[in-house]
């Protein structure tokens, strides 16, 4: 069964203070993951797409891998605006217009 | 900013009410979905259109019904809806194409059922 699983649930972490979101995944031929930030009471933003392992993608703060099962969202020196809860999703190789999402981390950065 | 609108942004509707969600895209995407979200829960696809046809229902009950006129509307009409319903529905387009096919989120509407 097609499966995505994303750690930790929550994390809390200081301004400035460096760490890594994990998304690891299970399906039977990945097209692609995606990350979204989704902010309380809005739809989720898109910021990244990977399709292949070794792909990584950088935005501002973020930066994201992929390896064969899991990916990873970096962020670096954070701010208090990063705070929001981040969701990876996976597309399989039988349906393009399906993806699976996962539970999300929700990231809280004190300032 | 997104590009994909939806209205309105609050319903509140009584368990014998009709009412219907709606979603426009000016992307030329050619295929739109509809997602629903508990709080703190992921959202969980319900319907895809791809082409303007229905090509993903995820059994969801028949109270809720998608509509989709042209290729930049999408609608979702309710219909004796269960306070369980309550949720932010998302709507979301896509090129539709195999790759390269990443979907994009409206704000979402916020359903309140009493």
């Amino acid at each position: 069964e097609d499966q995505v699983t994303q750690s930790p649930e929550a994390l809390r972490l200081q301004e400035g203070e460096s760490s890594s979101l994990n998304c690891s995944y299970t399906v039977s031929g990945l097209r692609g993951l995606f990350w979204y930030r989704q902010d309380p009471g809005k739809g989720p933003e898109f910021l990244f797409t990977l399709y292949s392992a070794g792909e990584e993608k950088e935005k501002e703060r973020l930066k994201a891998t992929l390896t064969k099962k899991e990916s990873f969202l970096h962020i670096t020196a954070p701010k208090p605006e990063d705070s929001a809860t981040y969701l990876c999703a996976v597309q399989a190789m039988e349906n393009f217009n399906k993806f699976y999402f996962g539970s999300g981390t929700k990231l809280n950065v004190k300032p | 900013d997104t590009e994909v609108t939806q209205t309105p942004k609050h319903l509140v509707m009584g368990m014998t009410n009709k009412k219907s969600l709606k979603c426009e895209q000016h992307m030329g995407h050619r295929a739109m979905y509809w997602y629903k979200q508990k709080a703190k829960k992921p959202p969980e696809l319900m319907f895809v259109y791809s082409y303007e046809k229905l090509s993903i229902n995820e059994s969801v009950p028949s109270r809720f019904s998608p509509e989709c006129p042209n290729s930049s509307l999408l609608n979702l009409h309710l219909h004796a809806l269960q306070p369980e319903d309550s949720a932010l529905y998302l709507c979301a387009s896509s090129q539709g194409r195999i790759s390269g096919n990443t979907i994009y989120f409206g704000e979402g509407s916020w359903l309140t059922v009493v």
